[in-house]
């Protein structure tokens, strides 16, 4: 089954607590994005990568940081967490090859930071 | 700057009516994407459709139709004959023409009444 998958799916932590959330996807897709979703904000991008090895910044890159070593993975890593990223985390895939741009979105991952 | 407004927060209609829900968008750029995802309660991201800044033919999906106008920067999406399964949360987001980086509205959140 073509599918993104996100682990965990819930994380409670403390602030400054070093934490990864892991992003793989099956669908051999070129683009792979984070964003998170925050009650009256929508969607924000976090971070992107149009290919491996091949990162960049998106709307709220502050705080997180990523790396795209394998086409399928997109770890999104927090090395000082602090409570304002307690957030709604979704990663998503797409094929991005000039004709089809639409994400593919994992199931979320619920990060709490105290 | 890049931006998407979904003015509507919150809509209720009753379980049959039509709903139109609006999405006003801002870009600078020539060539543009714009989408609809889909958030039902369960809290996936479910991807509805694309339409490309070249193409401003609208779209008709079953009960779902897509309204583009360039001419007021707007792309709204209407439910016909709504059904209770139509509750979710509805986005609206734009890509500039790489395809690299998106910007979501805050979401309309719909309620089927039955």
């Amino acid at each position: 089954e073509a599918q993104v998958t996100q682990n965990p799916r819930y994380l409670i932590t403390v602030t400054g607590k070093k934490l990864t959330v892991t992003c793989s996807q099956n669908m051999n897709h070129e683009y792979m994005s984070w964003y998170r979703q925050d009650p009256g904000l929508g969607l924000r991008q976090i971070y992107y990568s149009m290919n491996v090895e091949v990162t960049d910044k998106g709307d709220v890159p502050e705080g997180y940081k990523v790396s795209r070593k394998e086409k399928r993975n997109f770890p999104l890593i927090l090395e000082s967490p602090s409570p304002n990223q307690t957030s709604l985390y979704f990663c998503a895939s797409s094929l991005n090859d000039g004709e089809s741009y639409e994400q593919y979105f994992g199931p979320g991952t619920r990060l709490t930071v105290t | 700057a890049q931006k998407v407004t979904q003015a509507q927060t919150e809509i209720s209609v009753v379980e049959k009516e039509d709903v139109t829900l609006d999405c006003v968008y801002e870009t600078r750029d020539t060539t543009y994407y714009l989408f609809w995802y889909k958030q039902p309660p369960s809290g996936e991201l479910v991807f509805l459709i694309r339409r490309n800044s070249f193409d401003e033919q609208n779209e008709i999906s079953g009960r779902y139709s897509w309204n583009f106008q360039k001419s007021t920067s707007s792309f709204n999406f209407t439910i016909t004959a709504s059904q209770v399964v139509d509750s979710a949360v509805y986005f609206c987001a734009l890509s500039e023409a790489s395809g690299n980086q998106f910007y979501f509205g805050t979401g309309t959140s719909l309620t089927v009444i039955p």
